[in-house]
């Protein structure tokens, strides 16, 4: 069975710049996350989807980033325009339910790094 | 509001030692699940270990092992015998009630470093 898989694995690009990422959860997964560690720090909560439907969006930093998930499918989380501190390793995982009920885990993948210059 | 803390930030040990990893943790919930995700070179977190917060049994898996004390809020992992292929950050992280269930909070990782 496939793990949650993230593209692209690394991206570098200019400041102002658009960049998106994709991420295909574990199959069957209603719940999708997104987190975000930026260089040295804690890795952090930016949003939620069960399905389609974001749950929560608490963590999102600001207005330049979106998130999809179109069809309750894959997720995109496009960063519009890029600054510099927007440079980190961006998680996608996934879980059948939330991990705060008994028997969810949540599976991360690899990572999208994005470095902003 | 939930917190951990991961005071290791870089720890080195040579093959075959022990080695104890920290993780101190606050919360008001009373129900409440504790993790511990391995990342490895290659980026992936990879899942160790859930804990809930009425399970303080302690749990062991091979040369792994973990150490739930509710009275310290503490949760730490040990590796026994430590090989090369340990070398990796590993987090530990929190999930409860709070915010609905459905955040990680995570520390900010122990680098980890096994060298022969």
């Amino acid at each position: 069975e496939a793990g949650v898989t993230q593209f692209p694995s690394h991206s570098v690009i200019e400041k102002g710049q658009t960049v998106t990422l994709r991420c295909d959860p574990i199959s069957g997964h209603d719940n999708l996350y997104w987190y975000r560690r930026v260089m040295g720090k804690e890795i952090k909560f930016l949003l939620h989807f069960v399905k389609e439907s974001k749950q929560d969006e608490s963590g999102m930093p600001n207005n330049r980033f979106l998130a999809e998930r179109t069809g309750g499918t894959y997720s995109t989380l496009k960063v519009q325009p890029a600054e510099l501190e927007d440079s980190g390793v961006y998680f996608c995982a996934s879980s059948q339910g939330a991990p705060g009920n008994s028997g969810n885990t949540i599976y991360f993948g690899e990572g999208s790094w994005l470095t902003v210059v | 509001a939930q917190k951990v803390t991961q005071a290791q930030t870089e720890i080195s040990v040579v093959e075959k030692e022990d080695v104890t990893l920290d993780c101190v943790y606050e919360t008001r919930d009373t129900t409440y699940y504790l993790f511990w995700y391995k990342q490895p070179p290659s980026g992936e977190l990879v899942f160790l270990i859930r804990r809930n917060s009425f399970d303080e049994q302690n749990e062991i898996s091979g040369r792994y092992s973990w150490n739930f004390q509710k009275s310290t809020s503490s949760f730490n992992f040990t590796i026994t015998a430590s090989q090369v292929v340990d070398s990796a950050v590993y987090f530990c992280a929190l999930s409860g009630f709070t915010g609905g269930g459905n955040k990680l909070t995570f520390g900010t990782g122990t680098q980890l470093k096994v060298e022969l």
